[in-house]
């Protein structure tokens, strides 16, 4: 079974300053997709980052980037020069061909003026 | 485009009353995912379909829980009776073409609150 675990249940950056939020997960696939989603307040849940498997270089956008470790099953989540509007639930997210889409716990990030 | 549409976004309701939660999921994406978030259970996905037809209802609950997909542009979750243990926050999501690549978009969610 998959598995995703995310072993930080809150984080805590001051503005502009660099945070990298964890996570691993648990699968025998090698074919697969790992995503980064966010939830404010609004309980929208907004896509961050996205990263397939079969791709070595790291996914980025703007000031989101990732660490996929494929061996080690491990796919960190940095944001550089933090906002305040980045203060929210982070989940990441593990899908293979199925499209059953497992979650994290989550992160709770909070960011310091 | 609109992105995904759910209605209502809030209901309260009380115990054993039927209660429908419906989906307009983005224009031309052919999967269509309901999921439920909870303090305890996290997010759960209870079903979904591929070009209307249910292809997984493995974590629908209990038979209280129903899907329907009549077209491409709708869709409905229904409970019947409802429970105070329903209470959550449900999530529509939809994707495109080869939805294991696609990212799941998801609405903005109908937070549910059973008396």
């Amino acid at each position: 079974a998959q598995t995703v675990t995310q072993s930080q249940p809150e984080m805590s950056v001051q503005e502009a300053e660099t945070v990298t939020l964890s996570c691993t997960y648990d699968t025998s696939e090698s074919d697969y997709y790992l995503f980064w989603y966010k939830q404010p307040p609004s309980r929208q849940m907004i896509l961050v980052i996205r990263q397939e498997a079969y791709k070595q270089q790291n996914a980025t956008e703007n000031r989101f980037s990732v660490n996929f470790q494929k061996a080690a099953k491990s796919f960190s989540l940095k944001i550089s020069d933090s906002q305040l509007g980045d203060a929210a639930m982070y989940f990441c997210a593990f899908t293979y061909n199925n499209n059953d889409m497992r979650f994290g716990a989550g992160t709770r990030l909070t960011v310091k003026p | 485009d609109a992105g995904v549409i759910q209605s209502p976004r809030h209901e309260v309701t009380e115990m054993g009353q039927e209660v429908t939660l419906r989906c307009k999921p983005i224009s031309g994406h052919d999967y269509l995912f309901w999921y439920r978030q909870t303090m305890m259970r996290g997010l759960e996905l209870l079903i979904y379909f591929n070009n209307n037809v249910p292809i997984d209802d493995s974590g629908m609950p209990e038979d209280r829980f129903s899907a329907k997909m009549p077209n491409a542009s709708f869709s409905t979750l229904k409970i019947q009776p409802s429970e105070p243990r329903d209470s959550a926050v449900y999530f529509c999501a939809s994707s495109g073409y080869r939805a294991a690549q696609e990212t799941q978009y998801f609405g903005p969610g109908t937070r549910l609150l059973v008396l």
